[in-house]
Order: C-alpha cells, then structure tokens, then sequence
C-alpha cells in the first residue's frame, strides 16, 4: 500500500496563477484533509471531506477550492496564488469520524508563489 | 473557538527523559493526539488519550486529565532520532463533526 501521496512534490507559481493539488489514498478512508504549514503557527486545517462527494471549509478555507468526486482523491485548488499562500500543504486521511484522531499524512508539496 | 498551548523549544540531553506539555481549551472535548514530525518530513501519529491516566507505547508515555484541560508526551532514553517536532491535537465535537484541531508543536532537540 502506498498510503497518501500527493502531487506535486514541489511548485512555484506566479502572483495570479492557477493550480490543483492532488491527494490520493488507497486504504478506503472516508475522511480527508487538507492542512497548510508555515513555520511557527503549526498545522492548520484549509477544508475537509467526511465522504466522497462532501466538503466543508476549515480553519483558513479562503483563496482554496477541494473536489471530493472519488473517495480516493481530494483535490485542492488555488485559482488565483498569492504570495501569502506561499506554504507546505499537507494532506491526510482517516477512517472515519470514531478514528479521526489518528491521521495518515502525505509527504507533503512544498509551494512557493513569487 | 479551540486553543492550544505547548512549549516552542525543549533541548534535552541524550538518555534522558523529557516531558512536553499541552493545555487546551475547547467544549465538545474527546480526546488528545500526539504526532512526531521529522525537519522535511510529513506528520506521524505517536498515540491518543481520551480517558485521564498514562497510555505507554515502549519508550513513549502520554498522559491526559480531563478535569485540568491538560496533558503531556513523556519521552524515556531519548535518543538522537527523537530530535523532532511534537504537535499535540484536540478532537472535540463541532458543527455536527469530530474535528480535530492541532497546537502549534514543539521543537526537541537532543544534545549528546
């Protein structure tokens, strides 16, 4: 089993453009997240999905997009990148809402926006 | 609202134990999770109380009490690996889900 796996791994973009984020597991989990990292303020939580085909906004959801089509994948979207999204984007996994405390995270994609 | 509070830097020397501490505050509370994350790495899940007393996973020991809003990771015969962030995790009941939100971490670093 590969577990989660995004990608990219890496990205930079430009003021104003557009990309998607793909996240996918393959140990049948409904719930998945999510998170954004920067350096001192922890992991915060951008949007969530408690099945396929659901999504709800987290702590910082604004300037983010998600698709839950598969129950598989999760998908993040930034339509138009601003320099404060610059940040690690961490997405993860987890059985469901009994065992949401214990998350599976992907390796992580490292964005920067110039 | 949730919040969280942990130490930002605990050094500790190799062999030791080290103790690091989480005080939250939020309703709906259910349990505490603790995750390790190496510099560049990705969230690892270390271990989960949602009762008051000491869970022990080998050298790792977590600890909760419910009454003081309180816990704490307690790691024995620290080794230089343990060298890591820590970030505790409040999951509690909120707009019909189980959410769980996660503290700011603390940084360890363990000197020979």
């Amino acid at each position: 089993n590969a577990g989660v796996t995004q990608t990219p791994k890496f990205r930079v973009l430009k003021t104003g453009q557009s990309m998607t984020l793909l996240c996918a597991q393959d140990m049948n989990h409904e719930y998945m997240y999510w998170y954004r990292q920067d350096p001192g303020m922890g992991l915060r939580l951008i949007h969530y999905s408690v099945g396929e085909g659901t999504t709800a906004k987290g702590e910082v959801p604004d300037g983010y997009n998600v698709s839950r089509l598969k129950k598989q994948n999760f998908l993040l979207g930034l339509e138009s990148a601003a320099p404060s999204q610059t940040s690690v984007y961490f997405c993860a996994s987890s059985y469901g809402q009994t065992n949401s405390y214990e998350q599976y995270f992907g390796p992580g994609t490292r964005l920067t926006v110039t | 609202g949730q919040s969280l509070e942990q130490p930002s830097e605990v050094t500790a020397v190799e062999g030791a134990i080290v103790q690091i501490n989480c005080t939250y505050q939020t309703s709906g509370f259910y349990g505490l999770s603790w995750y390790q994350q190496h510099d560049g790495g990705a969230p690892t899940f270390l271990s989960y109380n949602a009762l008051d007393g000491l869970e022990e996973t080998g050298r790792f020991s977590s600890f909760l009490s419910r009454s003081d809003s309180y816990g704490y990771l307690l790691l024995q015969e620290l080794q230089m690996k343990d060298s890591a962030s820590y970030f505790c995790a409040v999951r509690a009941y909120s707009g019909g889900y189980q959410k769980v939100t996660f503290g700011t971490g603390t940084k360890l670093q363990v000197i020979p």
